[in-house]
């Protein structure tokens, strides 16, 4: 069974600590995104990457970086996290031209 | 611009009575493509369908039915015979058919809830 795997499935972090998301997919899929999701906003794209060490900035990349040094991780890193960043966090992967597979998310509450 | 418009915020049923969520899409692409997810109560996003622009043909799948109209720009879901473990909140979402662009554009999410 194809799998995308979120190291947590619930996160309690302080303002203005570092903050690591990890994502680990097992289908060799070249893309992958993180979304982050907002009762009345939907899913909105905060980065992707087509391949490894390739990063495009989505709808909302600000105060977000990310890394993929290989194919199957992608890292969403919160630099100095806030507040507002309290939110579902929803790693997905695809290969060209297909459908998204997605991880059960990660609820991150910034106290 | 591309958008997705999901207008139903929420939606409550009694179990066996049929529903349809409703979709519009806007995009200015000859080529692109529409997809259908459902997030059930455990969080993760599960694929429904993928129904590309050239091809209008109604999908049923058991209980499951779509509606693509390109002349309204719609892509309707049709639940038949509701059942409890319906419940979920769906998404509906736009892709350009353009080779190389990868990124999605969800709409809003409709929550289901089908009541026993």
């Amino acid at each position: 069974d194809v799998k995308v795997t979120q190291s947590s499935r619930y996160l309690v972090k302080r303002t203005g600590e570092k903050v690591f998301l990890e994502c680990v997919q097992d289908m060799d899929h070249e893309n992958m995104f993180w979304y982050r999701q907002d009762p009345g906003l939907g899913l909105r794209l905060i980065y992707f990457s087509y391949d490894v060490k390739m990063k495009e900035k989505g709808d909302i990349p600000e105060g977000y970086s990310v890394s993929r040094e290989k194919k199957e991780r992608f890292s969403l890193i919160l630099e100095s996290a806030s507040t507002n960043q309290t939110s579902m966090y929803l790693c997905a992967s695809s290969s060209p031209g297909g459908g998204y597979t997605f991880g059960s998310g990660t609820r991150l509450t910034v106290v | 611009a591309q958008k997705v418009t999901q207008a139903q915020t929420e939606i409550s049923v009694v179990e066996k009575e049929d529903v349809t969520l409703d979709c519009v899409y806007e995009t200015r692409d000859t080529t692109y493509y529409l997809f259908w997810y459902k997030q059930p109560p455990s969080g993760e996003l599960v694929f429904l369908i993928r129904r590309n622009s050239f091809d209008e043909q109604n999908e049923i799948s058991g209980r499951y039915s779509w509606n693509f109209q390109k002349s309204t720009s719609s892509f309707n879901f049709t639940i038949t015979a509701s059942q409890v473990v319906d419940s979920a909140v769906y998404f509906c979402a736009l892709r350009k058919g353009t080779s190389g662009t990868y990124k999605y554009i969800f709409g809003t999410g409709t929550r289901l809830k089908v009541l026993a």
